[in-house]
């Protein structure tokens, strides 16, 4: 069973539109939060991570905020451009490990249209 | 930018062919990875490294094979490729801290689109 999901799915905006994606997780215990974001036929980049103590975390017009008592995260997306489209993915890491195990969402698909 | 490379960028083979993924990463990153990542699905980790002359099997089974001969290059072999080996191929490295592995950085490669036929 996938400890993250996401959601929504896919969503479509207008550009110049703002949005909020979710994430909502079971792994335990957490040691760090992520998004990424990932262009089509393209890897992942980091976009924003968080620790257990941090509650926000911003780049440029993304914010990312966690709520580390109900495992919840969102990541906001204001004034959105064409170049916004692509998939999120919530990355939680655990401390179980000297790996750091990492648990994937399976993102959501974000389209911008002009 | 990540300096994090994949070749080839896509693959279409025949069912039984012996294929080699490229991945090299000019970092210096000691911990190297290989994901699979089916379309609208999350990432599984198939192998990942720690360093030169490890390696270790991920979370999900696979058939393919890697090495780690130098720093830089973590190549991810199939012997047999067979069209259930259709997907895309991830390689990601991170920084070893010595804090261990759960605040590290994953920085991914463009990926490599396989499909067999």
């Amino acid at each position: 069973k996938n400890q993250v999901e996401q959601s929504p799915q896919s969503l479509i905006i207008l550009e110049g539109k703002n949005c909020t994606l979710q994430c909502n997780y079971t792994v335990s215990p957490f040691s760090n939060l992520r998004w990424y974001k990932q262009d089509t036929g393209r890897g992942p980049v980091s976009l924003t991570i968080m620790t257990f103590s941090e509650n926000t975390k911003s780049n440029g017009r993304y914010t990312a905020t966690l709520d580390a008592d109900t495992k919840q995260s969102s990541l906001h997306i204001t004034a959105s451009q064409l170049s916004d489209s692509a998939s999120y993915i919530c990355v939680v890491s655990d401390r179980g490990s000297t790996l750091g195990r990492l648990y994937f969402g399976r993102g959501t698909q974000l389209t911008v249209w002009p | 930018e990540a300096d994090i490379y994949q070749t080839p960028r896509y693959l279409v083979i025949g069912t039984g062919k012996k294929i080699t993924l490229e991945c090299s990463q000019t970092m210096g990153h000691d911990k190297m990875y290989w994901y699979q990542q089916d379309p609208g699905m999350e990432l599984h980790l198939i192998h990942y490294s720690y360093g030169v002359n490890s390696t270790e099997k991920g979370d999900l089974s696979s058939e393919s094979t890697v090495s780690r001969i130098r720093t830089e290059h973590f190549p991810l072999t199939l012997e047999s490729a067979r069209p259930s080996h259709t997907s895309q191929y991830l390689c990601a490295s991170s920084e070893a801290m010595a804090s261990g592995g759960a605040a590290e950085t994953q920085y991914f490669g463009p990926g490599t689109r396989l499909l067999v036929l």
